[in-house]
């Protein structure tokens, strides 16, 4: 009864250098989102996925890229690290795009950028 | 972007005690209304889907309420337990993914 999993949990990366967030739901959900908590401001969507093959930029999407591998997976990749994307960053997943689908949450990756 | 705000930033209540907080959005235009529960370390949680004015969901000893027409909605938890301590979020969803916005939150503490 996995839901929505997130690796890593934690990451430090320096100035400059890249990874990518992994996330997978076993929910057969067609939406995906990833969004980014930030201290006194609420959840920021960053890129999210309609339906497999497709992806659409967010509120904050600069400095980003997204992948949507297959169904189950999208992943949010940092080209170039900067200590302004220090941030928790949460994954989540709908049945359907509509805005009146509930969205189910990872648990989230915390990235610290130095 | 849409301004969802939440009122109290955070409350401090009793066990025992019965009590509420607002979420106020953007009459025009409206789509649906989320109220999601977030404990600390964990995932946010859905807890009600609000569409047409007037809805009023319940779960237990919460309950929420909806005005599409003035732009607000009220979260209630009734008898207060330490386990209802959490992050309450509500959110504004419109017809596509990308027109989805958090409000910041009410930190709801229970006090044994």
């Amino acid at each position: 009864n996995a839901g929505v999993t997130q690796t890593p949990k934690f990451q430090v990366l320096k100035t400059g250098q890249s990874m990518t967030l992994q996330c997978a739901q076993d929910m057969n959900h067609n939406s995906m989102y990833w969004y980014r908590q930030d201290p006194g401001m609420g959840l920021r969507l960053i890129y999210y996925s309609a339906s497999e093959g497709t992806t659409d930029k967010g509120e904050v999407p600069n400095g980003y890229n997204v992948s949507r591998l297959n169904k189950r997976e999208f992943s949010l990749r940092l080209e170039s690290a900067a200590p302004s994307q220090t941030s928790v960053y949460f994954c989540a997943s709908s049945e359907h795009i509509s805005g009146a689908q509930p969205q189910h949450f990872g648990d989230g990756t915390r990235l610290s950028i130095l | 972007i849409l301004n969802v705000e939440q009122s109290p930033q955070s409350l401090h209540v009793q066990e025992g005690d019965s009590t509420n907080f607002t979420c106020s959005f953007p009459s025009s235009n409206f789509y649906a209304l989320h109220w999601y529960r977030w404990e600390t370390a964990k995932s946010p949680e859905a807890l009600f889907v609000m569409t047409l004015n007037g809805d009023e969901k319940k779960k237990g000893r919460i309950s929420a309420t909806l005005n599409t027409k003035e732009g607000y909605s009220y979260l209630y938890i009734k008898g207060s337990q330490p386990e209802d301590s959490a992050t309450y979020l509500c959110a504004s969803g419109g017809n596509t993914g990308n027109q989805f916005y958090f409000g910041t939150g009410t930190s709801l503490t229970v006090i044994p």
